[in-house]
């Protein structure tokens, strides 16, 4: 079936970086865009990027810009997000999302991963 | 960036009612408006598309409904499955923005 699978659990320390991992299945991995979308405890759901895994094309939320790097892996049909210069605001659970790359439903969210929680703590 | 506004941001009901949510565009986003329903400790899960296109394998008692600035998520009989937090996403302009939620309890 169609999912995607996210790494695990992460715990850093502030001003560290972390990098995390999201695995598709089910579909060809280049023919929707990947998005992620970040939600901290008891907050709503705050959309971070979107990369083209065919192009590797990116685009951010400018709160994020120089902090966040979204890439790709196609051999493995692996998209990642890396977030730098961590801060305890960061804390949160990190969603990998798929949407249509073009037309109407572009930034249409309908496959999720399972989630991983970050947590910035010193 | 559009701001979307949710109201009511909780409300509480019982099995069967009818609930209705809505959401507001701070600019005309056309259809482009999609509704997630959230349970505890997992993904949003797509229900509407396009203002009112359901996603595949979605109930038929979700609907939805608006254009431009106004929208509206009705759930037109509630069953315990329902009890969830409720989000409406634009997808006219990035940054995609959501609105900040509404949790459907239990009466």
């Amino acid at each position: 079936q169609v999912q995607l699978v996210q790494s695990g659990a992460e715990v850093k320390k502030p001003g560290a970086s972390v990098k995390v991992s999201c695995k598709a299945s089910g579909y060809t991995f280049t023919s929707y865009d990947i998005n992620w979308v970040r939600q901290a405890t008891g907050q709503g759901l705050e959309w971070m990027g979107w990369m083209n895994p065919n192009s590797g094309n990116t685009g951010y939320a400018q709160k994020f810009q120089g902090r966040v790097t979204m890439t790709r892996d196609t051999s493995i049909s692996t998209a990642y997000m890396e977030l730098s210069s961590l801060r305890s605001e960061d804390t949160a659970v990190y969603y990998c999302a798929r949407a249509p790359s073009s037309g109407w439903s572009t930034g249409t969210f309908d496959i999720w991963g399972q989630g991983t929680m970050v947590t910035v703590s010193s | 960036d559009i701001q979307m506004t949710q109201s009511p941001s909780s409300l509480s009901a019982s099995v069967g009612d009818r609930v209705t949510i809505t959401c507001r565009a701070s600019q005309s986003i056309n259809r482009y408006l999609n509704w997630y329903q959230e349970k505890p400790g997992r993904a949003p899960k797509l229900l509407i598309y396009a203002a009112s296109s359901l996603q595949s394998g979605v109930p038929s008692r979700f609907s939805g409904s608006g254009s431009g600035t106004d929208f509206t998520l009705t759930i037109s009989s509630l069953q315990p499955e329902d009890f969830a937090t409720y989000y409406c996403q634009q997808t006219y302009s990035t940054p995609w923005t959501f609105g900040q939620g509404t949790k459907v309890e239990i009466k």
